[in-house]
């Protein structure tokens, strides 16, 4: 069965901090993998995109990290800001090119 | 224009109502998507559209109706709705055809069905 599963569930930080999110999947063979913020009632704004050939990619102050043989990507938020609060997605899209999408990480970056 | 609009931001209706969710792009983008996302979960499939033609419809139950009268919009009439049905309802929009190609999302519809 085709999973993806973010860890942790939701995490606060003080403002400044860096923070590093996990996400693990089953989907095998897929086509790429994406990370999302979503802000609360608000749709999902695109981060980074990875095909499966990619070990990283930076948007920013966001650096995601794939690694295809563990089947594990990251994605590391630095010198965080207030206005990082959000909920962060992975997304992994496989061969069929539907969307399967984890259960996020809340993040709330306190000051 | 990387902009997906939908309206309205909210919407409140009864259980005998109809109703109708809007999502346009101007992107050109010729694939549209329905999805729906209940609270702390992550969004859920609906409908594809391609080329202005249904290509997905994920046992969507018939209270729901999907509609793409051209390239640029894409309508979710309502009908006859439960409470459970309470959720936010996002709209996206890409290329058809690759994987690769990004999806983007429009702010979302805040149903609320009493």
């Amino acid at each position: 069965k085709n999973q993806v599963e973010q860890s942790p569930q939701s995490l606060i930080i003080l403002e400044g901090k860096n923070c590093t999110l996990q996400c693990n999947y089953t989907v095998s063979p897929f086509s790429n993998l994406r990370w999302y913020k979503q802000d609360t009632g608000r749709g999902p704004v695109s981060l980074t995109i990875m095909t499966f050939s990619e070990n990283t990619k930076s948007n920013g102050r966001y650096t995601a990290t794939l690694d295809a043989d563990t089947k594990q990507s990251s994605l590391h938020i630095t010198a965080s800001q207030l206005s990082d609060s959000a909920s962060y997605i992975c997304v992994v899209t496989p061969a069929t090119n539907k969307l399967i999408f984890g259960t996020g990480t809340l993040l709330a970056v306190q000051p | 224009d990387t902009e997906v609009t939908q309206t309205p931001k909210h919407l409140v209706m009864g259980m005998t109502n109809k109703k109708s969710l809007k999502c346009e792009q101007h992107m050109g983008h010729r694939a549209m998507y329905w999805y729906k996302q209940k609270a702390k979960k992550p969004p859920e499939l609906m409908f594809v559209y391609s080329y202005e033609k249904l290509s997905i419809n994920e046992s969507v139950p018939s209270r729901f109706s999907p509609e793409c009268p051209n390239s640029s919009l894409l309508n979710l009439h309502l009908h006859a709705l439960q409470p459970e049905d309470s959720a936010l309802y996002l709209c996206a929009s890409s290329v058809p055809g690759q994987s690769s190609y990004e999806q983007y999302f429009g702010p979302g519809t805040r149903l609320t069905v009493t």
